[in-house]
Formats: structure tokens, sequence, C-alpha cells
């Protein structure tokens, strides 16, 4: 069966600090990645999401970068946080499109 | 802006009873809807999907009625139960790798 990790589950960081949340996905190969975040009581924005390695779209423009170094793992980076940058970030993945994304747990991302 | 939104942002049930959880969508173009469980603190959770060119698809104690005609989408839960109790999703897909989601709605099942 597949599984998705996502770690940490919780970061606090100060403004103007890196930041590197990272996703990995078992049990499957060639995934489709995501990155979403969840502000509080809001639905999830799509952030970036990943077809194949080294290939990112990005769907906003902001703070933030993701990288596909390897076929089932994802990585979301900042060079320098903002408080704006503060969220829930879940990872999610599916085999095609129109087929269900599966998630992780997230990451509560604190910026202070 | 958003394409999915909920009829309404929070649902109170009865233990035992049926929930209706309610979902308009603005594109027709839309062809692929799913609806996601969230529990506090974790991930959305798959429930269950329905394509275009169905109206009903029915699960475990679940059922999703989509009406096309005035862009609705719906979730039925039977016999509604204390772990029910969750921010429920829908979501829309264009045959793209854009899942779009609503705001959700919040389900408190009374015990």
């Amino acid at each position: 069966s597949q599984t998705i990790h996502q770690w940490p589950a919780t970061l606090v960081q100060p403004v103007g600090s890196p930041l590197s949340l990272e996703c990995t996905v078992e049990g499957t190969s060639n995934p489709n990645l995501y990155w979403y975040r969840q502000a509080a009581g809001r639905g999830l924005q799509l952030l970036f999401y990943s077809v194949g390695i080294g290939q990112i779209s990005s769907e906003v423009p902001q703070n933030l970068s993701a990288s596909r170094p390897q076929d089932r793992q994802f990585i979301l980076s900042s060079k320098k946080l903002l408080l704006s940058d503060s969220g829930f970030y879940l990872c999610a993945w599916n085999r095609e499109v129109n087929s269900p994304l599966h998630f992780g747990n997230g990451t509560r991302l604190t910026v202070t | 802006g958003e394409s999915v939104g909920l009829h309404l942002p929070t649902l109170s049930v009865q233990e035992g009873d049926n929930s209706i959880i309610n979902c308009a969508y603005s594109n027709s173009a839309s062809d692929y809807f799913i609806w996601y469980k969230q529990e506090s603190g974790k991930g959305p959770q798959f429930i269950i999907d329905i394509r275009s060119n169905m109206d009903k698809r029915q699960g475990q104690r679940v059922t999703v009625l989509l009406n096309k005609t005035v862009k609705h989408l719906s979730l039925q839960i039977a016999a509604t139960q204390p772990g029910d109790s969750a921010v429920y999703f829908c979501a829309e897909n264009m045959n793209d790798y854009k899942l779009s989601f609503g705001a959700g709605t919040t389900v408190t099942v009374r015990a």
C-alpha cells in the first residue's frame, strides 16, 4: 500500500530564517506531487505541483519554492520566511489527473 | 477566486440522523468532484468521488449527488456517528492538475 510522510509536524521559525519541509511517498512510482497551504478556517490553496523529477509548476507567486530531487521526494523551501508564510502545509500525491489526491498529515508552520 | 463554495459553514446534527452537506461550483467545465473529511490537526482524508458522467455514487454510509444543471454537489452521510464530526470539503477538477477546494463545512454531531 502507498503511504505519504511529511515532516516535521510542527515548526516555529523566526522571520527571515530559511525553511525546508520534506515529503516522501512510498509504495508507488512516478506520482504527481503537490504542495498545498491551508490558512486557519479556510480551504486549501495549491502552491506547487510536479509531474516528474525536476519538473515544478508554481501556482501562486510567493516567497516559497519547491524541488523534486527524487521520484518520490518533494521539498518546499524558502530562503527568508515572512510572517504571512505561517500556515498548515500539506503534501499530497496522486497517480493521474482526475484521481483522488492522498494527503499527508501536514506541517503546522508558525513564523514569529 | 475560488470556483467551489459551500452553502453553509457549519452543520449540527443529532447522532443517528442523516447529514446532508451541500456544495456549489461555478465552472461548468469541471468533470471530476471529490469530497474530503478533515479532522483537527490532520490532512484531508478522501471520502468519495464522482465523475461528470454520473449523477449519483454510493459508498459505505455515504452518497454523493451531482446536479450539473444547477452546478450543485452534495454529500449525504447516513446514520451520523460522533466520529463523523469534522470539516468536510468539496473539490472540483477540470481534467488538469489543479484541484480546487471549497472553504469547508464544519459538521458537529450531538450525542
